[in-house]
């Protein structure tokens, strides 16, 4: 099975709203990243999780926290967002981080702040 | 730093014809090559990767991408397009270092196929 889920759906929130995305696989993945993806655009890479430890910050505001609980699952917590957040939110998975495995996406949360 | 260049942002072909995406890398060290697909407002699918070994590779659904290291090249080919392979392409790139885990995506190439 090589299924990365992720809840909800479809989110819409207001700018003093308190959220959260979830990503969950079974997978036996140890590598697991937040991406957030424009219109049009390519995904951006936010978040890389290696072995339940934050490896790589892209520069991401603080608005956005993301949260490791387990091997299998991945949290974003979200407070405080502006218009401009609105996206599609991708979570992935790899084996591990070492760039030669793929990284398998979920099927993505759309947010839209107002 | 490594970059990806998709240098096609939409193309056209007719259903049966063939395809070609191109894309083209930067990247300083042996890379780790992917193409994905991606349906609108879905997640992405992974066609294909190389990392080494033959140049030539067989992905899902009838693709296949050849990596050629003298132009920087890995672009994606189908013999037969089939109108279910209207979607957007991505071709990316994985980092080493410390940037392991670092997926850098083209800009994207959207197909449209006619009937």
């Amino acid at each position: 099975d090589t299924e990365v889920t992720q809840t909800p759906k479809h989110l819409v929130m207001g700018m003093t709203n308190k959220k959260s995305l979830k990503c969950e696989q079974h997978m036996g993945h140890r590598a697991m990243y937040w991406y957030k993806q424009k219109a049009k655009k390519p995904p951006e890479l936010m978040f890389v999780y290696s072995y339940e430890k934050l490896s790589i910050n892209e520069s991401v505001p603080s608005r956005f926290s993301p949260e490791c609980p387990n091997s299998s699952l991945l949290n974003l917590h979200l407070h405080a967002l502006q218009p401009e957040d609105s996206a599609l939110y991708l979570c992935a998975s790899s084996q591990d981080r070492s760039g030669i495995y793929e990284q398998y996406f979920g099927p993505g949360t759309r947010l839209t702040v107002t | 730093a490594q970059s990806v260049t998709q240098p096609d942002i939409h193309i056209t072909v007719s259903e049966g014809a063939s395809l070609e995406l191109r894309c083209n890398y930067s990247y300083g060290a042996t890379p780790y090559l992917f193409w994905y697909v991606q349906s609108p407002g879905q997640g992405l699918q992974l066609l294909l990767k190389y990392f080494s070994g033959d140049t030539l590779v067989q992905g899902i659904k009838g693709f296949e991408a050849e990596f050629k290291r003298s132009q920087s090249s890995f672009n994606l080919r189908k013999p037969s397009v089939h109108w279910s392979d209207a979607a957007e392409y991505f071709c990316a790139v994985g980092a080493g270092g410390t940037s392991y885990g670092k997926l850098t995506f083209g800009q994207g190439t959207i197909l449209t196929v006619h009937p």
